[in-house]
């Protein structure tokens, strides 16, 4: 089945440890996305990537980074410099053009502890 | 503030009522406007997408209306069902290719 692969489901990390969160698509999608919903909240842009080999800041991309090397792949390292990232963090992906679908993971719970 | 506000912030209905959610906008240029359905701890789940042409749109149990001009879209649920609690998330696209999120509906049916 095509969809949107995000692993793993729940992380515990220590303060001051980088943790790297997967999200693979194999919808053919140009297009992807990383979130992050904290309780209450509408979702936060962190990064997106248009193309291959591209990406480019959202809203709140200090002490996050990404990469995106492969058309199907997409993964978000969030890093010692974020402040406060125990949050559930949400991977997207769609077509290029405006006004198509957006497909969702099933989202990664991070805790620090 | 917010870009997109949704009301009621929360609500519970009755098991086999129907509700209304209401999604107000000031983003621009506007380009399309989606409702998602979120389970708690899960990835939304598209239920409709509209463009500035389209003033309603179902799926279902669920119709969602658009008056671009006014700048305002609902999501009217029929005949609740248990499974309807979630958090519905009203999603604006506007300018080139981006997205402004509302905070969400929280519903709980009960029976």
């Amino acid at each position: 089945d095509g969809g949107i692969t995000q692993s793993p489901k729940y992380l515990f990390r220590k303060e001051g440890q980088n943790v790297t969160l997967s999200c693979e698509q194999n919808l053919n999608h140009d297009a992807m996305y990383w979130y992050r919903q904290d309780p209450g909240q509408g979702l936060r842009l962190i990064y997106y990537s248009q193309i291959v080999n591209d990406f480019q800041k959202g809203d709140i991309a200090e002490g996050y980074s990404v990469s995106r090397e492969k058309k199907e792949s997409f993964p978000l390292t969030v890093t010692s410099a974020q402040k406060n990232p125990t949050a559930f963090y949400l991977c997207a992906s769609t077509r290029q053009s405006s006004g198509n679908t957006i497909y969702f993971g099933e989202g990664s719970w991070l805790t620090v502890v | 503030k917010n870009q997109v506000e949704q009301s009621p912030q929360s609500l519970i209905i009755l098991e086999g009522k129907n509700c209304t959610l209401q999604c107000n906008y000031t983003v621009s240029p506007f380009s399309n406007l989606r409702w998602y359905k979120q389970d708690t701890g899960r990835g939304p789940v598209s239920l409709t997408i509209m463009t500035f042409s389209e003033n309603t749109k179902s799926n279902g149990r669920y119709t969602a209306t658009l008056d671009a001009d006014t700048k305002q879209s609902s999501l009217h649920i029929t005949a609740s069902q248990l499974s309807d609690s979630a958090s519905y998330i009203c999603v604006v696209g506007y300018g080139n290719n981006r997205l402004a999120f509302g905070k969400g509906n929280q519903v709980v049916v009960i029976p």
